[in-house]
C-alpha cells in the first residue's frame, strides 16, 4: 500500500463543473503539497497547506490532519485545468512522499 | 530569475554509456533534489542534497550518483546507463527555514531519457 494515495486515478468533466480530487496519507506529516504537472510535463507548485483550507482563484485545498485527509477543489472548471494534479506529503526533513497523481480532462 | 533549470531537455543513450545530468538554481535554497518520474509509479526520489556538501540517499539510488558541485549545482550521474534508468528526471529546490518548518519545492522542466 502506497503511503500516499489519490483518487480517482483519472477523471473527465465537462466545463463549469465542480471537481473534486482527494489525497490521503498513512505517514506523520508536517504538510501536504498540492502540485500540477502540465501536459508538457512541467510542474508547479499549487498549495502546501499544513492545516484548515487555503484558496487561490478558482482552487480550493483543504486538509483534515486527524482524518489525514486532504482534497483539491477546482470550481467552474475550464479545459485548461486539465493536467495531473499530484499531492505529496512532506514527512521528515525537507522530503516528499508523491502519490501517483490524477489525470484530469476537462472537456468543453 | 531562471528558478531551476535543467540540461538536458532530452537524451538517448546506449546501454553502457554514462551521461550527467546538471541542475542549477539561482534562489538561494539549501535543499536540492533529483527525482525520476515513471508511468504508473508518481515521482520518487534518487538523491537529495540538504545543503552544501552533504548528499543522501533517496528511495531509489541505485545506478545513480550525485555531486553537489556548489549551492547553486547538483548533478546526477548515471555511470553504466540501463533500460530500466529510461524515465524522465526532475531536479527541485527548496529553502529552509520558512515560518512553520516546511517549504514549497520548486521544480525544473524535467529531462527525458531513454535508454536503448
Amino acid at each position: 500500500k502506497n503511503e500516499v494515495e489519490q483518487s480517482p486515478q483519472n477523471l473527465t468533466a465537462q466545463e463549469g463543473e465542480f471537481i473534486t480530487i482527494n489525497c490521503s496519507y498513512s505517514v506523520g506529516i508536517s504538510a501536504l503539497h498540492w502540485l500540477q504537472q502540465h501536459p508538457g510535463g512541467g510542474i508547479v507548485s499549487l498549495f502546501m497547506l499544513s492545516s484548515g483550507k487555503k484558496k487561490h482563484g478558482r482552487l480550493i485545498a483543504t486538509i483534515n490532519i486527524q482524518e489525514k485527509h486532504s482534497s483539491l477543489h477546482i470550481t467552474a472548471s475550464h479545459p485548461r485545468d486539465s493536467a495531473v494534479y499530484i499531492c505529496a506529503a512532506l514527512t521528515s526533513g525537507s522530503r516528499l512522499t508523491f502519490g501517483e497523481g490524477t489525470q484530469l480532462t476537462v472537456n468543453p | 530569475n531562471a528558478g531551476v533549470t535543467q540540461t538536458p531537455k532530452f537524451q538517448v543513450l546506449k546501454t553502457g554509456q554514462s551521461m550527467t545530468l546538471q541542475c542549477a538554481q539561482d534562489m538561494n535554497h539549501n535543499s536540492m533534489y533529483w527525482y525520476r518520474q515513471d508511468p504508473g509509479m508518481g515521482l520518487r526520489l534518487i538523491y537529495y542534497s540538504a545543503s552544501e556538501g552533504t548528499t543522501d540517499k533517496g528511495e531509489v539510488p541505485n545506478g545513480y550518483n550525485v555531486s553537489r558541485l556548489n549551492k547553486r549545482e547538483f548533478s546526477l550521474r548515471l555511470e553504466s546507463a540501463a533500460p530500466s534508468q529510461t524515465s524522465v528526471y526532475f531536479c527541485a529546490s527548496s529553502s529552509l527555514g520558512l515560518a512553520g518548518g516546511w517549504e514549497t519545492q520548486y521544480f525544473g522542466p524535467g529531462t527525458r531519457l531513454l535508454v536503448l
